[in-house]
């Protein structure tokens, strides 16, 4: 079974430049997240989907974040214009559903450096 | 959302078991404890879960005291691949939101 797809696994931009990152969940399952995760912490969750509408987006900086999970599949996140602080790897994750009992399925992630 | 609480990091030698405890003293009744594992320059990866039983898996066992303010995963026999963040994590029903904590970084000497 095909893991959790993302790309680019690297980027590196200067600030105020905008990057989008990319990802394909396993197939099949209902449930998107995107998290942030800053060198030596632990991921924090920017938004989730479940299909393709936004469950919880309590954490997405909204002035320059945004995320889109058309046709309830595949799932952009864009930063625009990006800022030094928001260096960090973007990890995508997807589960079967949305409930307590689910696992979470992460890619690999795309690591994003601001210079 | 319900917090944990984890010892920043663990040595184990190899070979040998590795016991790592998680604090949730404001667990509520139907919240899941989950455990995940990050690997080096990798995302993480699910390892177990359970609600009150102790729970036994392929990678580790899962105990779970009988208040349920605490959590203990267990490594049987540490490998070098074992060598990673492990998180623990309460997942309450209606929420159904995976909150990471800084989690226990496992070094595993040969």
């Amino acid at each position: 079974e095909a893991g959790v797809a993302q790309s680019p696994r690297y980027k590196i931009i200067e600030k105020r430049q905008s990057v989008a990152f990319w990802c394909n969940p396993i197939s099949g399952h209902a449930t998107l997240y995107w998290y942030q995760q800053i060198l030596g912490q632990g991921p924090k969750l920017l938004i989730q989907f479940q299909n393709n509408g936004v469950v919880d987006d309590s954490q997405l900086p909204k002035d320059r974040f945004s995320a889109e999970r058309l046709k309830g599949v595949d799932s952009t996140l864009k930063i625009q214009p990006a800022k030094l602080e928001d260096s960090a790897v973007y990890l995508c994750a997807s589960s079967l559903a949305r409930g307590e009992n689910e696992k979470l399925f992460f890619g690999s992630g795309t690591q994003l450096s601001v210079l | 959302d319900a917090k944990t609480t984890q010892p920043n990091s663990m040595e184990s030698n190899e070979e040998e078991p590795v016991h790592l405890p998680c604090n949730h003293s404001t667990i509520s009744g139907t919240d899941y404890i989950h455990w995940y594992r990050q690997l080096p320059s990798q995302g993480p990866e699910y390892v177990i879960h359970g609600l009150t039983s102790n729970v036994n898996n392929r990678m580790a066992s899962l105990a779970i005291a009988e208040d349920r303010k605490s959590s203990t995963l267990i490594l049987h026999r540490a490998t070098l691949r074992d060598a990673a963040v492990y998180y623990c994590i309460l997942m309450g029903s209606g929420t159904y939101k995976y909150i990471f904590g800084t989690g226990t970084r496992l070094k595993v000497l040969a």
